[in-house]
């Protein structure tokens, strides 16, 4: 079935630790993102790739690095986690033209539910 | 500053209809999207907008007036699966999303 996988599905991390999430689609989209989603607050960007080999920063990219080795994979590394990095993260993708007309539709992995501790 | 606004809790009874406002202020426009949200589950979409006017898609309409900064998700005939977050996100001048935080829409029998 085509769509995007993440895992972990939850983690319990200590302060300080480093830990990748993991996340891999198969729609061949071009595009990928990182999101964090707290609770009031509206989805927000840390990193985005619009396509393998480049990445760049959204709105709250600070403790937080990505990759793009290839088309399907795009981990979200965080390097010494914090507490405020607590949080759902969302990874999606899409269709994403180089003509500016970024407005394809994202799709949703579904989630990864980070506690620091 | 980039802002979205939607009311954070609506309530609705089954089978009746309600409508869902957002209004964004953000650095220029590039279409308007809506998403549902369940508890604990990943956003999917809904409905997207660029141009003026109300695009209907089964029991979920959608309408969007650039002049004013508004668009609306109405949603008809509710059913208890209906109950979830609704997302509006605003495609800037960088066509990336702004997000509003969401509108969790409880609906009672």
């Amino acid at each position: 079935i085509a769509g995007i996988t993440q895992a972990p599905t939850s983690q319990i991390l200590a302060a300080g630790r480093r830990m990748t999430l993991r996340c891999t689609q198969d729609m061949r989209h071009n595009a990928m993102y990182w999101y964090r989603q707290d609770l009031g607050l509206g989805l927000r960007l840390i990193h985005y790739s619009n396509t393998a080999g480049t990445t760049g920063k959204g709105e709250v990219p600070d403790g937080y690095s990505v990759s793009r080795a290839n088309t399907d994979d795009f981990p979200l590394t965080l390097a010494s986690a914090v507490p405020s990095q607590t949080s759902v993260y969302f990874c999606a993708s899409s269709d994403w033209s180089s003509g500016g007309a970024g407005t394809d539709t994202q799709y949703f992995g579904p989630g990864t539910r980070l506690t620091v501790l | 500053g980039q802002n979205i606004d939607q009311p954070t809790e609506m309530t609705a009874t089954e089978g009746a209809i309600v409508q869902i406002n957002c209004t964004y202020q953000t650095s220029g426009f590039n279409g308007l999207f809506w998403y549902q949200q369940h508890a604990g589950e990943a956003p999917t979409f809904l409905s997207y907008n660029v141009l003026d006017g109300l695009e209907e898609k089964g029991r979920f309409s959608s309408f969007l007036s650039r002049s004013k900064g508004y668009s609306y998700l109405l949603l008809k005939e509710l059913q208890m699966k209906d109950s979830a977050s609704y997302l509006c996100a605003v495609v800037d001048s960088n066509y990336q999303l702004i997000w509003g935080a969401g509108t969790k829409l409880i609906i009672k029998p």
